[in-house]
């Protein structure tokens, strides 16, 4: 059975600390890795991971993807209060249709405090 | 920007009741998702469509139906409405991809039954 865990569950930091998150995966037909933010709302499009080894940067977020390890860990530097969310890590596989399904992890819930 | 509009927020409904979740994406994607999300299973997928007129199941199908006879609208029907379909329903899009497209989500529908 396809599965996608997250660790830890929940965090809680302070403003300025750096933060690691972490996804592993047993997934069949792989295709792609995703991470995505969810604040109150719509979760937002974070990174795309498919190949190996190489790091996704955006301002203080970086991710990357061990695909012999079967993990992804998700970075955020400097955090700052509005980085509270939850943070969502999704395996993408084939479908029969060849469209891309997603499965997601439980999440990470991050609290930043001031 | 993609936008994904699911057409309440909010709606409480009584057990037993059709129930017509409704989703439009406004980016000519031709894949759209319908999802749940609870808390401590995470997102799920419900149903999806690649195309006008057609659909596949996905993990959780049981008590749901869909509807997409136009590409940028995709309904979520719930044929007799019970207590353990309350939950947070959540709709994305996708491009039909080589390579990969990331799937772009809508604010969601927080449903009671009640």
């Amino acid at each position: 059975e396809d599965k996608v865990v997250q660790s830890p569950l929940s965090l809680v930091v302070h403003e300025g600390d750096t933060v690691t998150l972490n996804c592993s995966y047993e997934v069949t037909n792989f295709r792609s890795l995703l991470w995505y933010k969810q604040e109150k709302k719509a979760p937002t499009f974070l990174f795309m991971l498919t190949s190996s080894g190489i790091e996704k940067k955006s301002g203080r977020l970086s991710s990357i993807l061990d695909k012999k390890e079967l993990f992804s860990i998700l970075n955020i530097t400097a955090t700052q209060t509005g980085d509270s969310a939850v943070y969502l890590c999704a395996v993408e596989k084939w479908g029969s249709s060849n469209t891309g399904k997603l499965i997601f992890g439980q999440g990470t819930t991050l609290q930043v405090k001031p | 920007d993609v936008k994904v509009t699911q057409s309440s927020r909010y709606l409480v409904k009584r057990t037993g009741e059709k129930v017509f979740l409704e989703c439009v994406q406004d980016m000519d994607h031709e894949n759209m998702f319908w999802y749940r999300q609870d808390p401590g299973l995470g997102l799920r997928l419900i149903y999806f469509s690649y195309d006008v007129k057609m659909k596949e199941k996905g993990d959780i199908p049981e008590g749901y139906s869909v509807s997409r006879e136009k590409k940028e609208r995709f309904s979520l029907i719930l044929e007799s409405a019970s207590t353990n379909q309350t939950s947070m329903y959540l709709c994305a899009s996708s491009l039909a991809d080589t390579p990969s497209s990331p799937q772009h989500f809508g604010d969601g529908t927080r449903l009671s039954i009640l």
